[in-house]
């Protein structure tokens, strides 16, 4: 099993550009999420999913758009990207029965908003 | 807002001491779970604690639960250089309709030779 994979592992844009990162996992786990991690903030909840077609936002969701379509990918797209969202991007998936079990997480995105 | 919050936020340790880092969160929980995390890399998940357990181990690892006092602590027993990294609690919480995980900002461990 490949476990959590994200793409880009770095990227550069300039303010107003829009992007889309990647997620996907292969366990076949209905709940994925998307955090971002900025220095002495630890992680913060942006969006996340409990399974196909099922979105909701999370504590900092402004600026982000998700959908989920399929069970493996959870992508999120930065609308017109600002210095602000500079920062480490992580997604993460679990198996979900109710409450929050073990979160798997991906290898991050870092991002640098010009 | 931050749920949990670490207590120390930095801990210098030599090899062979003790850690022991502590969590404090604000509302009712469904479990607490500590998480590792190296350097420039993604969290890894240590143990989880379900709110009717007072006690836990894994390996090296003792967690305890007081959701009296909302509080956590994660002892790191006779600890290694390798247990260099930043922990953080996380508490899963319902607010509305779905369960989500809330982090706290860490405590970053050195571990010196």
């Amino acid at each position: 099993n490949a476990g959590v994979t994200q793409t880009p592992k770095f990227q550069v844009l300039k303010t107003g550009q829009s992007m889309t990162l990647q997620c996907a996992q292969d366990m076949n786990h209905e709940y994925m999420s998307w955090y971002r991690q900025d220095p002495g903030m630890g992680l913060r909840l942006i969006h996340y999913s409990v399974g196909a077609g099922i979105t909701d936002q999370g504590e900092v969701p402004n600026g982000y758009n998700v959908s989920r379509s399929t069970t493996e990918d959870f992508p999120l797209r930065l609308l017109s990207a600002a210095p602000s969202q500079t920062s480490v991007y992580f997604c993460a998936s679990s198996y979900s029965s109710g409450e929050q079990e073990t979160q798997y997480f991906g290898p991050g995105t870092r991002l640098l908003v010009l | 807002s931050q749920q949990g919050e670490e207590d120390p936020q930095a801990l210098s340790i030599q090899e062979g001491e003790n850690a022991t880092m502590n969590c404090s969160y604000k509302t009712s929980i469904n479990n607490l779970q500590w998480y590792r995390q190296n350097s420039g890399r993604g969290l890894v998940h240590l143990i989880l604690i379900r709110s009717n357990e007072r006690e836990k181990h894994s390996g090296r690892l003792r967690v305890t639960l007081d959701t009296s006092k909302k509080s956590s602590s994660l002892l790191i027993t006779a600890s290694r250089a390798a247990d260099t990294a930043s922990y953080f609690c996380a508490t899963d919480v319902r607010e509305s309709g779905y369960s989500t995980l809330t982090f706290g900002k860490g405590t970053m461990l050195l571990v010196s030779p």
